[in-house]
């Protein structure tokens, strides 16, 4: 696609309900992350897969966040039990090739999803 | 650990006024820094990077310096227009290390430009 796309836009929540974001990154992008973004915050990150591989979820604020991408393009951000404090929007960036050697690939975002907990 | 900090906000301008917008970083490598925008309603978009100390980044009339002795990159542009309109995000992402290139953000600037 043109884009990284990700949905929904916008999920409403009871307290304790199990959520699922998805996100789709830009077709042949390497890499994808995903961030936090509170409320006149800045985002914060959550966690980075290469390809399918998880190789940095040091962000991730609870076990109650699991995230995913199982064949290495789609990835799923999952959040169960929810609660108050998971009100954000979530946001998931890709790049086309880490490269160590090189300056960093820019990293392109979704239009995020907006998470109201009630 | 790494850490950004950017002016307060929000800014008001009048259009054609000058604008700047500070941003100091902590960072434990030799990091790469960024300026992000967001317009309403839209996602965020790199504005400009600059990936070594006095480098200059500079996209859409926006400039920014990487200064280490000072470790800050302040925004500027000298003539804004009621399409800046958004909010600014400085950045950084510390790549020594084998780290993942992850962006460290500031809280964000809100940039209002009247006519």
């Amino acid at each position: 696609g043109a884009g990284v796309s990700q949905s929904p836009r916008y999920k409403v929540a009871k307290r304790g309900q199990d959520v699922a974001l998805r996100c789709d990154p830009i077709s042949g992008h390497v890499s994808l992350f995903w961030y936090q973004q509170a409320l006149g915050q800045g985002p914060e990150f959550l966690t980075y897969f290469q390809n399918e591989a998880q190789l940095d979820k040091s962000g991730l604020p609870s076990d109650r966040f699991f995230a995913e991408r199982p064949e290495g393009s789609v990835s799923t951000l999952k959040i169960q039990r929810t609660q108050q404090e998971d009100s954000a929007v979530y946001l998931c960036a890709s790049i086309l090739i880490p490269q160590r050697s090189l300056s960093p690939d820019t990293q392109y975002f979704g239009p995020g999803t907006r998470l109201t907990v009630l | 650990g790494n850490s950004v900090t950017q002016m307060e906000g929000p800014v008001t301008l009048s259009e054609e006024a000058f604008l700047t917008i500070n941003c100091t970083y902590t960072a434990t490598g030799y990091p790469s820094l960024f300026w992000y925008v967001q317009y309403p309603g839209e996602g965020l978009q790199l504005l400009l990077k600059a990936t070594k100390a006095d480098d200059k980044g500079s996209n859409k009339g926006f400039e920014a310096t990487y200064r280490k002795e000072t470790t800050s990159f302040h925004l500027e542009k000298g003539s804004v227009q009621v399409s800046d309109s958004a909010v600014y995000f400085c950045a950084l992402s510390d790549h020594s290390g084998g780290s993942n290139y992850k962006l460290t953000f500031g809280k964000g600037t809100l940039l209002t430009v009247n006519p």
